[in-house]
């Protein structure tokens, strides 16, 4: 079984700052997806950003991009110049050859200061 | 689009009782899944199914029954509420394999 690991349980970071958040995960499967989801207040999940295994180029979405690093199995996300409304629980998700579930690391709650 | 709709949003219940969390997609997903939230715990998949007539098992299934008659609805029973199912639930829906989730709003539900 896969294991999605956030070592972070909780961060903050200055508005208009760069944060990063970590993500690792095992896994003996050599295609899969990456996803990071954000959880805001009101509860829902908002998808973040994805990344397929097999390509080398690193996601991006805006002011949100990752790196990835497949070898070291390792996927973490970089927000740039925070916004107040990225105050957020973040989770990174694996999803693997069933192409239907998702395994969820434990999150990380992030919080932007003025 | 609607999206992704569940009813209710919070719920309580009296150990023992039985109740549908209902979910419903108008975007003519193929796949729908349930999930359960739990503080410090992240998301874990309930059940989940492929198409019309077909369900499976997740990680955490027991306590909980699934079908699915048609392509838009996917409920979910808790057939005897016991407090460790005090939860968040979410259910989501995809177009196909490998494709993103969408997330509907969640039930918050509480077992006395």
């Amino acid at each position: 079984a896969q294991t999605v690991t956030q070592s972070q349980p909780e961060m903050s970071v200055q508005e208009a700052e760069t944060v990063t958040l970590s993500c690792t995960y095992d896994t003996s499967e050599s295609n899969y997806y990456l996803f990071w989801y954000k959880q805001p207040p009101s509860r829902q999940m908002i998808l973040v950003i994805r990344q397929e295994a097999y390509k080398q180029q690193n996601a991006t979405e805006n002011r949100f991009s990752v790196n990835f690093q497949k070898a070291a199995k390792s996927f973490s996300l970089k927000i740039s110049d925070s916004q107040l409304g990225d105050t957020a629980m973040y989770f990174c998700a694996f999803m693997g050859l069933s192409g239907y579930a998702l395994n969820f690391g434990k999150g990380t709650s992030l919080l932007v200061t003025p | 689009n609607a999206g992704v709709t569940q009813t209710p949003k919070f719920q309580v219940l009296k150990t023992g009782q039985s109740m549908t969390l209902q979910c419903a997609q108008d975007m003519n997903h193929e796949y729908m899944s349930w999930y359960r939230q739990d503080p410090g715990m992240g998301l874990r998949l309930i059940h989940y199914s492929v198409g019309a007539g077909i369900t499976d098992q997740g990680e955490v299934p027991n306590g909980y029954n699934v079908s699915r008659s048609t392509t838009e609805d996917f409920p979910l029973r808790l057939l005897s509420a016991a407090p460790s199912q005090t939860s968040v639930y979410f259910c989501a829906s995809s177009y196909r394999d490998f494709y993103e989730q969408y997330f509907g709003p969640g039930t918050r539900l509480t077992v006395t």
